[in-house]
């Protein structure tokens, strides 16, 4: 068990410009989250994976976000034209469920996103 | 929408001693998960704690308990003879699987300093 992987952990970008981030999970977990966390909150949820089928997203996840989770292993966060608002640490989780029985989910370090 | 409240942005205690965290919540749900998480500076979160609002017996691990008050909605966490490698930002976390949501829902986070 290596736990749960994020890459990059730093990235820096000009506003305006795509990035992507990728999260692998820990390997026998079906659930996969992404969360959003700014400085001095609590990280706020984006969205959610249970196998490849993303099955709830966020009011928060705008038009340029996107994830997927094609193969049910890895996923991907994207964010398009980025905006000085899009700023903050970004979390990945994973858990085994079945049903409605839930597993703790684990984190991940997180990538850090910075807009100039 | 249900939210979680960590009324305390800062706390410190002293080496060995014991210190309660608190943390409220609003729910119509009767049947959901609560948790604890911890975050050290500039590492991952990591689970502490879960209660099962179901489940009346206080969860305990180790130096870490819980005070559940189902009524009040309120869910504590005590640490007692904190150690050095305590210091962290706390975060309270609520998850209600019965509405097909596997997300949590996190309050604000409490900074807790433990000194030598």
């Amino acid at each position: 068990d290596t736990g749960v992987s994020q890459d990059p952990r730093h990235k820096i970008t000009k506003r305006g410009q795509n990035v992507t981030f990728r999260c692998d999970p820990i390997s026998e977990h079906n659930r996969l989250y992404w969360y959003r966390q700014t400085l001095g909150q609590g990280p706020e949820f984006l969205t959610y994976f249970q196998n490849e089928a993303q099955l709830e997203k966020s009011r928060l996840l705008s038009d340029r976000f996107s994830a997927e989770r094609p193969k049910g292993s890895f996923s991907t966060l994207e964010i398009q034209r980025t905006e000085q608002g899009d700023s903050a640490m970004y979390l990945c989780a994973s858990s085994f469920g079945t049903g409605r029985v839930s597993q703790p989910q684990h984190f991940g370090d997180g990538t850090r996103l910075s807009i100039l | 929408a249900q939210t979680v409240t960590q009324s305390q942005p800062e706390m410190s205690v002293q080496e060995a001693e014991t210190v309660t965290l608190s943390c409220t919540y609003d729910t119509s749900e009767s049947n959901y998960y609560l948790f604890w998480y911890k975050q050290p500076p500039s590492r991952q979160m990591i689970l502490v704690i879960r209660q099962e609002a179901y489940k009346q017996q206080n969860a305990t691990e180790n130096r870490f308990s819980v005070n559940f008050q189902k009524a009040a909605k309120s869910f504590s966490l005590k640490i007692s003879d904190s150690q050095l490698g305590d210091t962290a930002m706390y975060f309270c976390a609520f998850m209600n699987p019965q509405g097909g949501s596997e997300k949590l829902v996190f309050g604000k986070g409490t900074k807790l300093t433990v000194n030598p």
